[in-house]
């Protein structure tokens, strides 16, 4: 089975600019979830996203949004981008088929806002 | 509220010893998981184990095993026989199995393995 794939690896932007990230979870995951990883902060939870509806929101500004497709990949965008948005984007699927099941991760999407 | 703590931000093991990964959680949840996860400078998250709140047996992975002692709240990670390709970050987190979905994670240990 195909990994958790994300889209694109590395991208570059300037404060004031828009972004738009991609995941394709595992084939037969409908759970997608969006963590954002910064030295300070740490890990994360911005979002997750089941059968296309959100399920669950971490405390991020609106500022921060995403959608989920019928084939189970979602996308995440991130409006006004400030310096401090600069981060590892990562995606993680999961069957959500129980309490106990795995999030598997993606390789991250490494934003940079100039 | 959920936390997960790890009190060694970094640390060099001789190669082909064991080593031990501390967790410690808090929780007011009567289920949850603890996962614990690599993440080499590559940046991906690589999942390692988990162990459930009502399982009576500690998990084990091949080389890794997870030392859980429910009554301290501890969920340390035990690596056997340690290899050079095993330095990266090791992160615990842990999911309220009655609460929402998202995973809690702790700030996570810097593991150097000196050859």
């Amino acid at each position: 089975k195909a990994g958790v794939t994300q889209t694109p690896r590395y991208l570059i932007k300037t404060r004031g600019q828009q972004v738009t990230l991609s995941c394709s979870p595992i084939s037969g995951h409908r759970s997608v979830s969006w963590y954002q990883q910064t030295p300070g902060q740490g890990l994360q939870f911005l979002f997750e996203y089941f059968s296309e509806t959100q399920r669950n929101k971490g405390n991020f500004p609106g500022r921060f949004s995403g959608r989920q497709f019928s084939n189970s990949r979602s996308e995440m965008n991130v409006s006004t981008l400030e310096l401090g948005d600069s981060a590892l984007y990562l995606c993680a699927s999961s069957s959500r088929d129980s309490n106990t099941d795995t999030q598997y991760f993606g390789p991250g999407t490494r934003l940079t806002v100039l | 509220a959920q936390k997960i703590t790890q009190t060694q931000p970094g640390m060099f093991v001789q190669e082909k010893e064991a080593v031990t990964l501390d967790c410690t959680y808090d929780t007011s949840d009567q289920s949850y998981g603890l996962f614990w996860y690599k993440q080499p400078s590559s940046g991906e998250m690589i999942f390692l184990i988990y162990q459930g709140s009502y399982d009576e047996q500690n998990a084990t992975e091949g080389r890794y095993s997870l030392n859980f002692q429910k009554a301290r709240k501890s969920a340390n990670l035990v690596i056997s026989a340690s290899q050079l390709g095993d330095s990266a970050m090791y992160f615990c987190a842990m999911r309220g199995l009655d609460s929402n979905y998202q995973l809690i994670w702790g700030a996570g240990t810097k593991l150097i393995i000196k050859p």
